[in-house]
């Protein structure tokens, strides 16, 4: 247990679906984040809350559509993916911008078929 | 812009012998610099930290020098077991904005009994 809570851990839907990622903190951090992890890519940050405010977005396709109704909980909405958007989704928390380090949960494996 | 590399591996060692994996770095000012650990199946963890030159960050028997002459921050342990396999990321923070946190491609060891 991270302290950052992921559900599900395992997601596997069609390209005409839709479903919600959903990420939890209880440790007073004030900012989370979604990363996507692909194989042989580096990590790519998709979203930051701060304060339940987008403060960041990194150029994600509007098929991803984040949502942080409060500062423990931050959902990730999907509909209509495409096959290379099969990934490792994590979430992350951080108290400020990060300069002490993210906690991360363990994130959920996604497979579009 | 800011930047970290590292060798993407996969790194295999022996019980016992002696781990080092290069991390280097391109940022201007301070930056904080991180190691996290990935074990399989799971998200990333923060492993250890430094935030200023001459740093030094341990845990776990792991330990990274923050050497700001040679822009490095390399990772090592004096004898690695077969559960610290698991995938290695080398991480900078830099002050400015919350995705000033740039990662590694992660460097993925394999220790064999």
């Amino acid at each position: 247990e991270t302290g950052v809570t992921q559900t599900p851990r395992h997601l596997v839907m069609g390209m005409t679906n839709k479903k919600s990622l959903k990420c939890e903190q209880h440790l007073g951090h004030n900012a989370m984040y979604w990363y996507k992890q692909s194989a042989k890519k580096p990590l790519e940050l998709m979203f930051v809350y701060s304060l339940e405010e987008r403060v960041e977005n990194n150029s994600v396709p509007s098929r991803f559509s984040p949502e942080c109704p409060n500062s423990s909980h931050l959902f990730l909405h999907l509909h209509t993916l495409q096959p290379e958007d099969s990934a490792l989704y994590l979430c992350a928390s951080s108290l400020g911008q990060g300069r002490s380090g993210y906690t991360f949960g363990s994130g959920t494996r996604l497979t579009v078929v | 812009g800011n930047s970290v590399t590292q060798m993407e591996g996969p790194v295999t060692l022996s019980e016992e012998a002696f781990l080092t994996i290069n991390c280097t770095y391109t940022a201007t000012g301070y930056p904080s610099l991180f190691w996290y650990v990935q074990y399989p199946g799971e998200g990333l963890q923060l492993l250890l930290k430094a935030t200023k030159a001459d740093d030094k960050g341990s845990n776990k028997g792991f330990e990274a020098t923050y050497r700001k002459e040679t822009t490095s921050f390399h990772l090592e342990k004096g004898s690695v077991q077969v559960s610290d396999s698991a995938v290695f990321f080398c991480a900078l923070s830099h002050s400015g904005g919350y995705q000033k946190v740039t990662f590694g491609i992660g460097t993925k060891l394999q220790v064999i009994p």
